[in-house]
């Protein structure tokens, strides 16, 4: 079956880096998008960009524009997120998502990964 | 940026009666609206597609309409396994957008 399974949880302190992967399984990984969604805690939840796994073209939240990297392995089927110049708001679940369109515009998304908890905190 | 504005933000229902929740876009959509449930510490699972295509699975109790701006979701015959947080979801353009969410509590 179409799988996402993610890393671990994190904690790491104000200023510093963390990078979540998503390993992909039960599909053609190149044929279609991630989509990375975060959710802090009790809140809504907040798109971050997309990734095409055929090309690794890009498209970033302008919130995070400078701070974040989403890349893919495909000899894996892995996609990576890295957020850099951690703040305390970074605290959130960070999801990823097959994206049904290939294209930079995406679409909807299903499969959901399990989610990663990135805990922020000097 | 696409703004969506989901309604109510709660509501308490009892099982087997009917559930409305709205959401309206800033700007006309078109169709590309899509609905998801999130339950407790559980990852978001997509309901509904492209403002009323069913999702594969999913209970045809649920179900999906609208376009432009306007858009709704219902919930037929509520079960108790349906306690979720309900959230709709723009693709129409980048940025992708999420409504607040709508909570749905079972009486």
């Amino acid at each position: 079956q179409v799988q996402l399974v993610q890393s671990g949880a994190e904690v790491k302190k104000p200023g510093a880096s963390v990078k979540v992967s998503c390993k992909a399984s039960g599909y053609t990984f190149t044929s279609y998008g991630i989509s990375w969604v975060r959710q802090a805690p009790g809140q809504g939840l907040e798109w971050m960009g997309w990734i095409s796994a055929y090309n690794g073209n890009t498209n970033y939240a302008q919130k995070l524009q400078g701070r974040v990297t989403m890349t893919t392995d495909t000899s894996t089927s892995t996609a990576y997120m890295e957020l850099r110049s951690l703040r305390s708001d970074d605290t959130a679940v960070y999801y990823c998502a097959r994206d049904s369109s290939s294209g930079p515009q995406g679409g909807w998304f299903d499969p959901w990964g399990q989610g990663t908890l990135v805990t922020v905190s000097s | 940026e696409i703004v969506l504005t989901q309604s109510p933000d709660f509501q308490s229902v009892t099982p087997k009666e009917k559930v409305t929740i709205t959401c309206r876009a800033s700007q006309s959509i078109g169709s590309s609206l899509h609905w998801y449930q999130q339950k407790p510490d559980q990852s978001p699972k997509l309901l509904i597609k492209y403002a009323s295509q069913s999702f594969s699975g999913v209970p045809s109790r649920f179900s999906g309409s609208g376009s432009g701006t306007d858009f709704t979701l219902t919930i037929n015959s509520l079960e108790a396994e349906d306690a979720a947080t309900y959230y709709c979801h723009q693709s129409s353009s980048l940025p992708h957008t999420f409504g607040g969410g709508t909570k749905v509590e079972i009486k």
